[in-house]
């Protein structure tokens, strides 16, 4: 069965400072990765996803993933965080089984940006 | 466009009870997938329903169970409730699009089991 490891459970930056959240996944197959943020009493938003093609995806609100197949990470970059960024960020991964999917999720990292 | 909606919003329940969560998926999408999210946790993949039916489901007792009706909207059931299953409750809906699901998820139920 497929996994997600986040390794960073709590990051704490000042604004400006640049983000790069972990993430690897365990599967030798074809997926699909998605990073979700959750923004306090908010609802889970997709904040990027990869599915094929270039491995350098961009998302909203300025942030990009890059996934390195050889390995198994799809990391997530910001070049400058602003405290509005403060959120919890999920990692996900997809792999297909005829139709069916789900969606396997990491433990999350919670980002603190601090004024 | 109403994106995906849940009811209720939070639920108190003892230990022993069921309940039953709901969610009415976006516009156009037939497919609905429900995941638990406990305290400090990922969401957890408990099932899947398409066409009415449950395609795929993760490693939950049978306690848990669901409906998907014809217009899409679906329905969560937890039977003999635990302690252990005070968690958020999501729902997300998806449509087959380009090959791949991208799933978009309500704001969730709070389910307290006390």
């Amino acid at each position: 069965a497929q996994s997600v490891s986040q390794h960073n459970h709590h990051v704490i930056l000042s604004e400006a400072a640049s983000l790069e959240l972990g993430c690897n996944y365990s599967y030798g197959g074809t997926v699909n990765l998605f990073w979700y943020v959750q923004y306090p009493g908010q609802h889970l938003q997709l904040l990027l996803k990869y599915f094929s093609g270039d491995p350098l995806v961009k998302g909203i609100k300025g942030f990009e993933a890059e996934f390195i197949k050889s390995k198994f990470s799809f990391n997530l970059r910001k070049p400058s965080v602003q405290w509005s960024d403060t959120a919890e960020y999920f990692c996900a991964v997809t792999i297909y089984t005829g139709t069916a999917s789900k969606l396997t999720f990491g433990t999350g990292t919670r980002l603190q940006v601090t004024l | 466009d109403a994106g995906v909606t849940q009811s209720p919003t939070h639920l108190i329940k003892t230990r022993g009870q069921q309940v039953t969560l709901r969610c009415s998926p976006k516009s156009g999408h037939d497919t609905v997938s429900w995941y638990q999210q406990a305290l400090g946790q990922g969401p957890q993949f408990i099932f899947q329903y398409y066409e009415e039916e449950e395609r795929q489901r993760g490693n939950f007792p049978d306690r848990f169970s669901g409906h998907q009706f014809p217009n899409y909207s679906s329905e969560l059931n937890v039977n003999a409730l635990l302690l252990g299953d005070s968690a958020l409750y999501l729902c997300a809906s998806s449509i087959w699009t380009g090959g791949t699901y991208e799933q978009y998820f309500g704001p969730g139920t709070r389910l307290t089991v006390t």
